[in-house]
């Protein structure tokens, strides 16, 4: 069926370093996409998000990265702090007249001191 | 704190036991979820309330029953749950349906013995 998924259910980078979780979807109808960021003990935290009609957009430190062809996601995160320890989402909406998300399995980040 | 809160954080209960969660928002969102997170899986959305009223209900075992007094608080009624409803319950609220920014609790870890 379709679904979001990741490639990669652990990553760990050193600090400093850059970090890029990836994230396949499935849904071409999908037209919004947003990435949550999930520490241990609290719930999905909102990072970014990025609308189909856009192939990248910035944050602070932060990159998403759309590629409708191949649909693919990923988030990049700039010089990787251990407060970036987490497990990273993503999500996708459904498309038009849809307000469910379909979230992934998730990544868990672990960044080395 | 997100803005929106769980209790309780933690809860054990039995098989025949009959228990509450509870979620409140004073964001002024109009709209609020349950989701479940069970380990190595995806985010499974469970109920979706919208000024009060239920819009959806993601094929949900009737064990579960929730309620929306009013858009602010949005309840988890518990009876008769299997081991396997073992989880945590994540509340979001959003502004509005289709709204996507979504805000999380921290979620309600249930263990059911």
């Amino acid at each position: 069926g379709e679904s979001v998924g990741l490639h990669l259910p652990t990553l760990s980078v050193q600090e400093g370093d850059n970090s890029i979780i990836n994230c396949a979807y499935s849904n071409s109808a999908s037209d919004y996409f947003i990435w949550y960021k999930q520490e241990s003990g609290k719930g999905p935290q909102f990072i970014i998000d990025i609308r189909s009609n856009m192939d990248k957009r910035q944050g602070q430190r932060v990159t998403v990265l759309l590629n409708k062809t191949v649909k693919h996601l990923s988030l990049q995160i700039a010089a990787t702090q251990p407060g970036d320890s987490a497990v990273y989402f993503c999500a996708e909406s459904r498309g038009a007249g849809s307000y469910q998300l379909t979230f992934g399995k998730g990544t868990k980040l672990s960044v080395i001191p | 704190e997100t803005g929106v809160t769980q209790t309780p954080r933690h809860l054990v209960m039995g098989m025949t036991n009959k228990k509450s969660l509870k979620c409140e928002q004073h964001l002024g969102h109009n709209a609020m979820y349950w989701y479940k997170q069970s380990a190595k899986k995806p985010l499974e959305l469970m109920f979706v309330y919208n000024f009060k009223e239920q819009t959806e209900n993601n094929s949900v075992p009737s064990r579960f029953s929730p309620e929306c007094p009013n858009s602010s608080h949005l309840f988890l009624h518990l009876h008769t749950l299997q081991p396997e409803d073992s989880a945590l319950y994540l509340c979001a609220s959003s502004q509005d349906l289709g709204n996507y920014g979504y805000t999380f609790g921290s979620g309600t870890r249930l263990t059911v013995v």
